[in-house]
């Protein structure tokens, strides 16, 4: 069955500290794969995504995703972490062929301090 | 281009009222879905459409929850009678199939709350 895990539900990084978050998903061919980010209040606005090629890609706000096919990953990086960035991240995994099988990671909120 | 628009932002409605969502897909795009938040279960789908046509509602909670889309754009979400199990935020997306890889594009979300 397909599915997307983000094993931290919460992290909580320095200002100026470097970020990882985790995404680990299962899917039955090679997915189209995104990053989503969550501001209190807001709505899901997209970080990056992953189609094919470089499997290192760059998104907004100075975020980067590495897809590595062996591990079915799909970890968020950014190397230095501001305050602004404290928010929900969500990762999905959608399909190549449809627009409906979209599936979603159940969020890594992530706490940013001083 | 306007992005995914929904109305209204925020309600407040009583046990048992009738609440109607709103949703403005992106132009040209040919699905939209409904996604129900909430801190317990997380971000769900409740319904989707292609081309104006609901696909799958299998993530409809109950009878009590409706979905309609009369045209490409526009789609209503409606829940008769509202209980307070019925808060949380409600977002419409929308995508092109085959188009910037099917990347869904979110609307703000309606934050319900029904007392």
């Amino acid at each position: 069955a397909q599915s997307v895990t983000q094993p931290d539900i919460h992290i909580t990084v320095s200002e100026g500290a470097s970020l990882e978050l985790r995404c680990n998903y299962s899917y039955g061919a090679t997915p189209y794969l995104f990053w989503y980010v969550q501001s209190p209040g807001q709505g899901l606005q997209l970080l990056l995504k992953y189609f094919s090629g470089d499997t290192l890609v760059q998104g907004i706000k100075g975020f980067e995703a590495e897809f590595k096919r062996s591990q079915s990953s799909f970890n968020l990086r950014k190397p230095s972490v501001h305050w602004s960035d404290a928010a929900e991240y969500f990762c999905a995994v959608g399909a190549r062929n449809t627009g409906n099988q979209f599936y979603f990671g159940t969020g890594t909120s992530l706490t940013v301090i001083p | 281009d306007a992005g995914v628009i929904q109305s209204p932002r925020h309600e407040v409605t009583e046990m048992g009222q009738e609440v109607t969502l709103r949703c403005k897909p992106i132009s040209g795009h040919d699905y939209l879905f409904w996604y129900r938040q909430t801190m317990m279960r997380g971000l769900e789908l409740l319904i989707y459409f292609n081309n104006n046509v609901p696909i799958d509602d299998s993530g409809m909670p109950e009878d009590r929850f409706s979905a309609k889309m009369p045209n490409a754009s526009f789609s209503t979400l409606k829940i008769q009678p509202s209980e307070p199990r019925d808060s949380a935020v409600y977002f419409c997306a929308s995508t092109l199939l085959g188009g910037s890889g099917n990347t869904i594009y979110f609307g703000e979300g309606s934050w319900l709350t029904v007392v």
